[in-house]
């Protein structure tokens, strides 16, 4: 969507591999979240950053995952030894407030 | 209990036909609430904000009972185009939380 890119739009990944998702918000926004989207099911909350607050990570499904914003700006989620359950499409979303908030077109993770 | 609850689907009506979407949701202290569309393969995008008065937007009408915790979404006239999945949003602290979606299908 308008303001965010994400990186790559796909990414086919082999069980065990590493990988990391980036975020790119267009403008300057404070607030970021990573969610990501399992066939069939609702979205899921991972991550969020505010300004220089430590971030909420209390989304995030297992110790293989993580997430770095730097700058206040470009945000990468990092996802090791993946595992097939592992594949979703992981959507980064800006500013959440009165007019909800402006998500990202999205990673389509494949784990193979 | 789920934080958000939502009806599936699908809801299969005809063009023209008015079709009402619900919505429970469990935190009483959520403060904001939102329907979202999210059509197939693509982003959710924002439809409509829910106020406690209510609100309408062209041929949608949202409500909030908070009494309730209970959320709806009223489309009138359907039109083809609005087949998609229909996202009910609630706010827990700084996160929104989204149900699953209800599926809508919209035939001629």
């Amino acid at each position: 969507g308008a303001g965010v890119s994400q990186s790559p739009s796909n990414k086919v990944t082999e069980k065990g591999k590493d990988v990391e998702l980036r975020c790119d918000p267009i403008s300057g926004h404070t607030a970021l979240y990573w969610y990501r989207q399992s066939l069939g099911q609702g979205l899921e909350f991972l991550i969020y950053f505010q300004g220089n607050s430590a971030p909420d990570k209390s989304g995030l499904p297992s110790d293989r995952f993580s997430a770095e914003r730097t700058g206040g700006s470009v945000s990468t989620l990092t996802i090791q030894r993946t595992q097939q359950e592992d594949s979703a499409v992981y959507l980064c979303a800006l500013d959440p407030g009165d007019y909800g908030y402006t998500f990202g077109s999205g990673t389509r993770l494949t784990v193979v | 209990r789920k934080e958000v609850e939502q009806d599936p689907g699908p809801f299969n009506v005809p063009e023209g036909a008015t079709v009402a979407f619900n919505c429970t949701y469990s935190n009483s202290a959520s403060q904001s609430f939102f329907w979202y569309r999210q059509d197939c393969r693509k982003e959710p995008k924002l439809l409509m904000s829910v106020y406690s008065s209510g609100n309408e937007d062209g041929r949608f009408t949202a409500q909030l009972n908070r009494a309730s915790q209970y959320i709806s979404l009223l489309i009138r006239d359907s039109k083809l185009s609005d087949s998609a999945t229909y996202l009910c949003v609630v706010n827990r602290r700084t996160a929104l939380i989204f149900g699953k979606g209800t599926t809508l299908s919209v035939s001629s």
